[in-house]
């Protein structure tokens, strides 16, 4: 178990450019959930994926946002045409849902988007 | 819909003493209760969850917390803090059933005094 990981770990861009963020999954998890961090909040739910099937999207989650996850592993968070409001640590977390009763999201160590 | 409450934003203490994180929140169905620190430059690490049961439940570094569905309130408390202990602390709710998304308090930024 090698614990969620997340790539880039920070990422600087310039307000109008597009940018991908990677998340790999604990390997047997089948769910996997996308949260986004800004200064002084809690992380704010944007989306997650059973498997492969995106179930549920926040409002937060614009039309410049999508999200992936092919073959139910690892996801990628595309945002398009950056704005300064999208700077914010985005996290990923991943669990095996209710099977076992564990219930428990275990989280990477997050993505930190800059838009300058 | 769920929302979480953590009315204190920073809490020092002094190295030894005890600490109460207070964490309210409010549902319309019935949720699970979730604790999780968050050290610096780190990601969420759970401390405890409440899911069903004793009212009373124990997690790591000697934190405790218990459940009271009449005041719809979950504190956190440790009898004796520790430097390490330095870290924003989240408090987290999810529905029954249904969505699984976790809903976060604000956080409480814990900050211990040697």
């Amino acid at each position: 178990d090698t614990g969620v990981s997340q790539n880039p770990r920070h990422k600087i861009t310039k307000r109008g450019q597009n940018v991908t963020f990677r998340c790999d999954p604990i390997s047997e998890h089948n769910r996997l959930y996308w949260y986004r961090q800004t200064l002084g909040q809690g992380p704010e739910f944007l989306t997650y994926f059973q498997n492969e099937a995106q179930l549920e999207k926040s409002r937060l989650l614009s039309d410049r946002f999508s999200a992936e996850r092919p073959k139910g592993s690892f996801s990628t968070l595309e945002i398009q045409r950056t704005e300064q409001g999208d700077s914010a640590m985005y996290l990923c977390a991943s669990s095996l849902g209710d099977i076992g009763h564990s219930y428990e999201q275990y989280f990477g160590p997050g993505t930190r988007l800059t838009v300058t | 819909a769920q929302s979480v409450t953590q009315l204190d934003s920073q809490v020092p203490v002094f190295e030894e003493a005890p600490v109460e994180l207070r964490c309210n929140y409010s549902s319309s169905v019935s949720v699970y209760l979730f604790w999780y620190v968050q050290y610096p430059n780190q990601g969420l690490q759970l401390l405890l969850k409440y899911l069903s049961g004793s009212t009373l439940v124990k997690g790591i570094n000697g934190f405790e917390a218990e459940f009271n569905k009449s005041q719809t309130s979950f504190h956190l408390r440790k009898p004796s803090v520790h430097i390490s202990d330095t870290a924003e602390y989240f408090c987290a709710v999810r529905a029954y059933f249904g969505n699984e998304k976790l809903t976060f308090g604000t956080g409480t930024r814990l900050t211990i005094i040697p």
